[in-house]
């Protein structure tokens, strides 16, 4: 079983959508919880950074976490093509410079 | 802020060469630099964490004097394939961090395409 679990899609959804990508992980030490943008063949961007349990909330994008189920939430309002892109979750131990551990990516397609 | 680039961005090299690929973090002091790699449809691999100034940790299965990681400055850090074949054709991303000591944010750079022919 790997340690994060992540759909890898594809996801389609029209334009003005809420979008609800998702992850679970087994390692209940984890936390530090992060979703992460990736366009084709770029880097990954830094969208949101949790910690602990809890929602987080910047803009369009929702963060939500449930240590309990050991599953985390990235919510997408009102999506536009400009999203259509892989979402990577990430998470992490704390306690100094730990390794983050990613999940495979959903990709997602806004569709005008 | 938190800008990390690479140069190259790709490359194609022949077999047996060596490549070398730089990592900078133009707007803050990275005192720790990771190395990953990605292939196609797959998550990111951690290949290799390195702190300035000192050796560079490997993840288990990586080959050290393959993949030659150099950190030699808080705004720099190098990662040379050597001996390249065509199995190392990948998508090399570094990422950045400049944290105190608590686990912090990694920023990434944009990647770079190696395509050994």
């Amino acid at each position: 079983q790997k340690e994060v679990e992540q759909d890898p899609g594809p996801l389609s959804v029209p334009e003005g959508a809420i979008v609800s990508l998702n992850c679970t992980y087994s390692n209940s030490a984890f936390q530090y919880f992060m979703w992460y943008r990736q366009y084709s063949r770029k880097g990954p961007e830094l969208l949101m950074y949790t910690y602990s349990s809890g929602n987080k909330e910047d803009g369009r994008f929702t963060a939500q976490v449930d240590k309990s189920s050991k599953y985390i939430s990235l919510f997408i309002r009102d999506s536009q093509p400009s999203d259509s892109a892989t979402y990577l979750c990430a998470m992490s131990e704390p306690g100094g410079y730990q390794k983050v551990t990613f999940g495979t990516g959903t990709k997602l397609q806004v569709i005008p | 802020g938190a800008v990390v680039s690479q140069h190259p961005s790709r490359v194609i090299c022949k077999s047996g060469t060596s490549v070398k690929i730089e990592c900078r973090s133009l707007d803050f002091q990275a005192t720790t630099m990771f190395w990953y790699r990605q292939f196609p449809k797959q998550s990111l691999m951690l290949m290799a964490t390195s702190n300035e100034g000192s050796k560079a940790t490997y993840e288990q299965g990586v080959e050290k004097d393959k993949f030659l990681i150099n950190h030699a400055s808080l705004t720099l850090s190098t990662l040379t394939v050597t001996s390249a074949h065509p199995e190392d054709s990948s998508f090399y991303i570094c990422s950045a961090s400049g944290g105190t000591g608590t686990t912090d944010t990694q920023y990434f750079g944009p990647g770079t395409r190696l395509t050994v022919l």
